[in-house]
């Protein structure tokens, strides 16, 4: 079964660049018709979808975020990474990577990757 | 973007009791609406598919219903490890959304 694992800084300075890798296992993100997913969830608040690529790697990002995120894939690793630019205090979430089937009527998010904290502090 | 509301935003019940929960989505969906269960420190796991298409391997006792803009999340009779935080999520429109979240107690 497909598995998702999320790896990067847990500490990002004011300012900076966010970077994060989703490694993909058991599947590869080549085949299929899927949608490799961001998401996010800030301390004790809900969840919020950064952005989509679909398989090979047209993208579709948050309105809210568009202008600072940036979705792209390495398919020689099998895996799909978020950089989030100008990053602030409410940047400070746990992130989450996820795959959705994109057939319509089948879009929901299933496996997920179990997140990471990324703090964004000086 | 759509805009999910549930209801409600918490919920303390005792063993045994049926918990509903109401997502209401400001425009129609269909049945693009989905449910999962967040359990603290863990990620979300899908529950309910396509507003009421149960999941392999989740118990019976959870059921999804409702199509348009009115969705429920219902669990008959509780049992101790139900209590979590429940979401809805559109797939409807981009940007897919949430609902804010309802976080189920265990008395």
């Amino acid at each position: 079964q497909v598995q998702l694992q999320e790896s990067g800084p847990g500490l990002v300075k004011p300012s900076q660049t966010l970077s994060l890798t989703c490694t993909v296992s058991g599947g590869s993100i080549s085949s299929g018709s899927y949608y490799w997913s961001w998401i996010r969830q800030p301390a004790g608040k809900g969840l919020e979808l950064i952005g989509l690529m679909y398989t090979g790697g047209n993208t579709n990002y948050n309105p809210s975020l568009k202008s600072r995120v940036v979705i792209s894939q390495d398919t020689s690793k099998n895996q799909f990474s978020l950089k989030l630019n100008s990053v602030t205090a409410a940047d400070t979430a746990v992130y989450y990577c996820a795959r959705a089937p994109a057939a319509l009527g089948e879009r929901w998010f299933d496996p997920w990757g179990q997140g990471t904290l990324v703090t964004v502090s000086s | 973007e759509i805009v999910l509301t549930q209801s409600p935003d918490f919920q303390s019940v005792t063993p045994k009791e049926k918990v509903t929960i109401t997502c209401r989505a400001i425009q129609s969906i269909g049945t693009d609406l989905h449910w999962y269960q967040q359990k603290p420190g863990q990620s979300p796991k899908l529950l309910i598919k396509s507003a009421s298409q149960s999941i392999s391997g989740v118990p019976s006792r959870f059921r999804g219903s409702g199509s348009g803009t009115d969705f429920t999340l219902t669990i008959n009779s509780l049992e101790p490890e139900d209590g979590a935080t429940y979401y809805c999520h559109q797939s409807s429109s981009l940007p897919w959304t949430f609902g804010q979240g309802t976080k189920v107690e265990i008395k």
